[in-house]
């Protein structure tokens, strides 16, 4: 039984048109993590929570937010999409942050025209 | 310096071989974890050592924390094994985030 789910997993929107990618676990981990991966890169953090505590990395565009509405859900919004933004995004759950397993969803790839 | 380097970069091998991926990195850590993650994206955490050496099947993962190094094996490749394999750290210094090496992209032929 998948254990972290996005939704959808794949995504193609307009230059500047606003999307959300979601993300849902049926572990009932306490932290949620999102994810940036370009091609060939390795996955770049862009945002964790620990249950609604947000923390979001330094150099995260301001483009990007995030909601945690719940234990089980997590959004990422992308406010106005550039070229740049066209990326594999994954998101990951782990009981707490140390010494945790972390556990993935299968991604959403975004394309933007 | 990247925290957290992988060799070699590319591997292809025949299948039965032997393959051995390395990892090293130069901060302090508290878990280190080998990720596998095939084409189309999905991340499956292979193991997660904070000391010694753990088995899965035909994966095995070690660790020497004094010289800051881990290696994956895997015995008896086959093309299934075909992924790129990562590296991440758990810092002990901003322990909420992992810092991930660049993989190694394993392509084992039939």
């Amino acid at each position: 039984d998948a254990m972290v789910i996005q939704n959808p997993r794949y995504q193609v929107t307009q230059f500047g048109k606003p999307v959300t990618l979601s993300c849902s676990q049926t572990l009932n981990h306490n932290v949620m993590y999102w994810y940036q991966q370009k091609s060939s890169q390795a996955p770049k953090l862009l945002f964790h929570y620990y249950d609604k505590d947000f923390n979001n990395e330094a150099d995260t565009p301001d483009n990007f937010q995030s909601r945690r509405p719940n234990t089980s859900f997590c959004f990422l919004d992308i406010r106005s999409p550039g070229l740049g933004d066209a990326a594999m995004y994954l998101c990951a759950t782990s009981q707490d942050y140390f010494q945790e397993t972390q556990y993935f969803g299968p991604g959403t790839r975004l394309l933007v025209l | 310096k990247n925290e957290v380097e992988q060799s070699p970069q590319n591997l292809t091998a025949q299948e039965g071989e032997f393959i051995t991926i390395n990892c090293s990195y130069s901060v302090g850590i508290s878990a280190l974890h080998w990720l596998q993650q095939h084409p189309g994206g999905g991340i499956v955490s292979l193991f997660m050592l904070s000391s010694g050496k753990k088995k899965h099947g035909r994966l095995i993962a070690t660790i020497n924390i004094q010289e800051k190094h881990s290696s994956l094996h895997i015995t008896a490749s086959h093309p299934r094994d075909s992924a790129v394999y990562i590296c991440a750290v758990r810092e002990i210094q901003g322990a909420q985030k992992l810092v991930f090496g660049q993989g190694t992209r394993l392509t084992i032929n039939p």
